[in-house]
């Protein structure tokens, strides 16, 4: 069964400084890699997604992400965070035709 | 619909009672989810339906949750004898698991509190 791990419930970085934010999934076949975002009082929202092709994945608000196969991971990276990007992100997995698994998610706080 | 809904946006119980929360998915999405997120916390699987297959139900706390979903439209999630424990938002999502195309549409949730 697939299975997400999110490394540090909470990040914090100052303004402009380079966003990373973990995470390192489990999975028996190729997996699809997704990254939500959840903003203060907001539902959930599609950051981006990995899929076939590209390992490196470019979503919304200058967010990317690489998937690499031997480690294992897919990180979310952002080269000058924003004070408007302080949100809870998820990272999930499913194996293709099975559901979406997420990890317990990763608070960002930006500091001034 | 143009998105995935849910009602009620907020429920307020006494421990108990019996609730049931609603959820109208993307028109034409096979899958469709329901989580479960505390307070400062992460999103809990509960259920997942797909098409015709039996649902997935291994996310299911307990056997006073149960959830129900017609053909491929509305879903709805019952909580019986509610306990404080069961105060969180409750998130449904859908999505239509064609190729590439499985991203999970959430609805804004409802908040259940159990007084």
């Amino acid at each position: 069964a697939q299975s997400v791990t999110q490394l540090g419930s909470h990040v914090s970085v100052s303004e402009g400084a380079l966003v990373l934010l973990r995470c390192n999934y489990s999975s028996s076949v190729p997996p699809y890699l997704f990254w939500y975002v959840q903003y203060p009082n907001q539902g959930l929202q599609l950051l981006l997604k990995y899929t076939t092709g590209a390992t490196l994945v470019k979503g919304i608000n200058g967010f990317e992400a690489e998937f690499k196969k031997s480690e294992t991971s897919f990180h979310l990276t952002k080269p000058s965070a924003h004070m408007s990007d302080a949100a809870e992100y998820f990272c999930a997995v499913s194996d293709r035709d099975d559901k979406i698994i997420f990890g317990k998610g990763t608070r960002l706080h930006i500091l001034p | 619909g143009a998105g995935v809904s849910q009602s009620p946006s907020n429920k307020v119980t006494e421990k108990g009672k019996d609730v049931e929360l609603r959820c109208d998915p993307i028109s034409g999405h096979t899958a469709l989810y329901w989580y479960r997120q505390r307070l400062g916390q992460g999103l809990e699987f509960l259920i997942y339906f797909q098409g015709n297959s039996a649902p997935d139900k291994s996310g299911l706390p307990s056997d006073r949750f149960s959830a129900e979903r017609t053909g491929e439209s509305v879903s709805t999630l019952t909580i019986q004898r509610t306990q404080q424990e069961d105060s969180a938002v409750y998130l449904c999502a859908s999505s239509l698991i064609e190729g590439t195309n499985t991203e999970a549409f959430f609805g804004q949730g409802t908040r259940l509190t159990v007084v």
